[in-house]
């Protein structure tokens, strides 16, 4: 049981470049998420899913597309990566409001 | 949407002290409170967690109060030990979004 695993561990985009950071889960979770982590801010949700083909904005979600065509894997896709994009990405997923579990974090630097 | 405040953003206390942490809720609807702990480097793990149908709950050192009336919870370690020293968030879920609080720093001094 992996749990939740997320790809690349780090990455570096020069501005204006796209890439998507993988998430999968193996727990049949139906809700899954993206945070970012900033320093001062805590966890901010970019976009959430409560299942396969069901997805919504969470409070930060511009700049970010998101799919979920199974319940295994919800990538986070980035568009034209400004530096104001620079964080730690967390992708999450629970069974509904309950225990979340986290991947080990993407970090992310846009020059 | 929800709000979450959290205080203090830092803390330190002494081996063997407790440490308080707090948060306020801004929508009554809120009904599950997780708090997480995130140690350097590391992905935030759930330490204990309490529903809005009850007033506190206990895990050996970890405890969680939840005060409705008021939409105010805390978190409360006792006996504290260094390795408690972490960033800790608290939560609130409002339909299907989790609001994070800021965090709150705990140095736990030997």
């Amino acid at each position: 049981n992996a749990g939740v695993t997320q790809t690349p561990k780090f990455q570096v985009l020069k501005t204006g470049q796209s890439m998507t950071l993988q998430c999968a889960q193996d727990m049949n979770h139906e809700y899954m998420s993206w945070y970012r982590q900033d320093p001062g801010m805590g966890l901010r949700l970019i976009h959430y899913s409560v299942g396969a083909g069901i997805t919504d904005q969470g409070e930060v979600p511009n700049g970010y597309n998101v799919s979920r065509s199974t319940t295994e894997d919800f990538p986070l896709r980035l568009l034209s990566a400004a530096p104001s994009q620079t964080s730690v990405y967390f992708c999450a997923s629970s069974p509904y409001q309950d225990e979340q579990f986290f991947g080990p974090g993407t970090r992310l630097t846009v020059l | 949407g929800e709000n979450v405040e959290q205080h203090p953003s830092t803390l330190s206390v002494q081996e063997g002290d407790s440490a308080v942490i707090k948060c306020t809720y801004s929508d009554s609807a809120s009904n599950y409170f997780p708090w997480y702990k995130q140690e350097l480097g590391k992905r935030p793990q759930l330490i204990i967690d309490i529903r809005s149908n009850v007033g506190e709950k206990k895990d050996q050192r970890i405890a969680v109060t939840l005060n409705k009336t008021a939409k105010h919870f805390s978190l409360h370690i006792t006996e504290t030990q260094p390795e408690d020293s972490a960033v800790y968030f608290c939560a609130a879920t409002l339909g299907n979004q989790f609001y994070f609080g800021t965090g709150t720093s705990l140095t736990v001094i030997p």
